[in-house]
This record gives structure tokens, sequence and C-alpha cells, in this order.
């Protein structure tokens, strides 16, 4: 089975300062997407950025970039210029190809202080 | 365009009550599912839908049942709730696709069992 961890359950960083969450993962198949996912304290759950196993390149939304290694199971994520905004819980999540069954990290709480 | 909407936001029952959990989308989108999110954790998939009239069980299915009539809808239904069913309940829905396609959420439903 599946397993994401995310071995930070709290961080907290200045406005303005970059802030990097950790993310590892455990899978034997090699088709596989990971997902950021941002849970602001509206409870709504909002995808933040998107990553197929099979493209080398790290996958980029404004502020927002992940570095993917694919050999240690490493996805994180990295908030550059924080913003007051970005303070929320933060998911990383597995989905293997074709399984349609996102399965979840046990999350961040990333707080941005002014 | 108003996406995945869940109703109702808040519910409190007791031990032993029913209730049904209503999740609808206006994107077309084939696939449905419900998860539940408790304290600490990240998001558990109960059940989800690959289209109209198909269901299948995720990783916590028990003490829940679904349906999907229509392809618009997908209702959760508890049939004797209890104190442990006591959670944020996300649905979400997505395209149907060979490869996996991003996931959108609802607001979610904050059910206390008493």
């Amino acid at each position: 089975a599946q397993t994401v961890t995310q071995s930070q359950p709290e961080m907290s960083v200045q406005e303005a300062e970059t802030v990097t969450l950790s993310c590892t993962y455990d899978t034997s198949e090699n088709n596989y997407y990971l997902f950021w996912y941002k849970q602001p304290p509206s409870r709504q759950m909002i995808l933040v950025i998107r990553q197929e196993a099979y493209k080398q390149q790290n996958a980029t939304e404004n502020r927002f970039s992940v570095n993917f290694q694919k050999a240690a199971k490493s996805f994180s994520l990295k908030i550059s210029d924080s913003q007051l905004g970005d303070t929320a819980m933060y998911f990383c999540a597995f989905n293997l190809q074709g399984a349609q069954k996102l399965v979840f990290g046990q999350g961040t709480r990333l707080t941005i202080n002014p | 365009n108003a996406g995945v909407t869940q109703t109702p936001k808040f519910r409190v029952l007791k031990t032993g009550q029913s209730m049904t959990l209503l999740c609808a989308q206006d994107m077309n989108h084939e696939y449905m599912y419900w998860y539940r999110q408790d304290p600490g954790m990240g998001l558990r998939l109960i059940h989800y839908s690959v289209g109209e009239g198909t269901t299948a069980k995720g990783e916590v299915p028990d003490g829940y049942n679904v349906s999907r009539l229509k392809k618009q809808n997908f209702l959760l239904g508890l049939e004797s709730a209890a104190p442990s069913q006591t959670s944020v309940y996300f649905c979400a829905s997505s395209y149907h696709r060979l490869e996996a396609d991003t996931q959108y959420f609802g607001p979610g439903t904050r059910l206390t069992v008493l």
C-alpha cells in the first residue's frame, strides 16, 4: 500500500521569507502523481501544485515550486516570498496512475508571521 | 459555475440517528469521492464513484452507504450514527482520464455525533 509522510507537524516563518515543506512517500509503482493541497481556516481544500512522476522537470506555480526526487521518493514544496495568506494546513497527496484515489499525508500547519 | 457544493455545512446528531449528506458538482465530472478528515490526520477515502449508478468502497467504508443516481450528485448516508463518525466530511470530483486528474473539493461538512 502507498503511504505519504509529512514529518513537520508545524512550521512558522516571517512574512517574505522562503519556506520548504517536506513530504516523502512509499510506493513500488513507477507511474503516479503527486499533489500539494492547501487548507486555510475556511477548510476549503485548494490545489497548490501537481507533479507527474514521469516528468523530470520540477513543477512551478508562481511563488510555489517543488523539488521532486523520484529515487529518494521525496516531494518537497518551496514557498518563496511568503505572504500572510499562505497561512494554512498543507497536505501532500499521492495518486497512482489510473487509481483515482488520493492518499494524503498528515499535514503541516504553516504560519506566516507579520 | 459553483464547482462542488455540499449540504449541510454543519450538523449535530444523536447516537443512532440517521442522515444524508449531499454533494453536487456542475463540472460534468465522471468521478466523485467522499472523504473524512479527523484531527491531526489527512483525508481518508470513504467511498467513491466512477460514474452514474456505480459506487465502490474506499479506505474506511464501514458505517456509511452511498448512492450516485445522477451524474452530478453523490450522496453519503449514515444509517445509525456513532460518536466515532464525528468528523469533517469532504466531497470531491474529477474528470475521467486514463491518467490521474486533479480532484476538486467541496467546502466540507462538520458533523458532530453526541
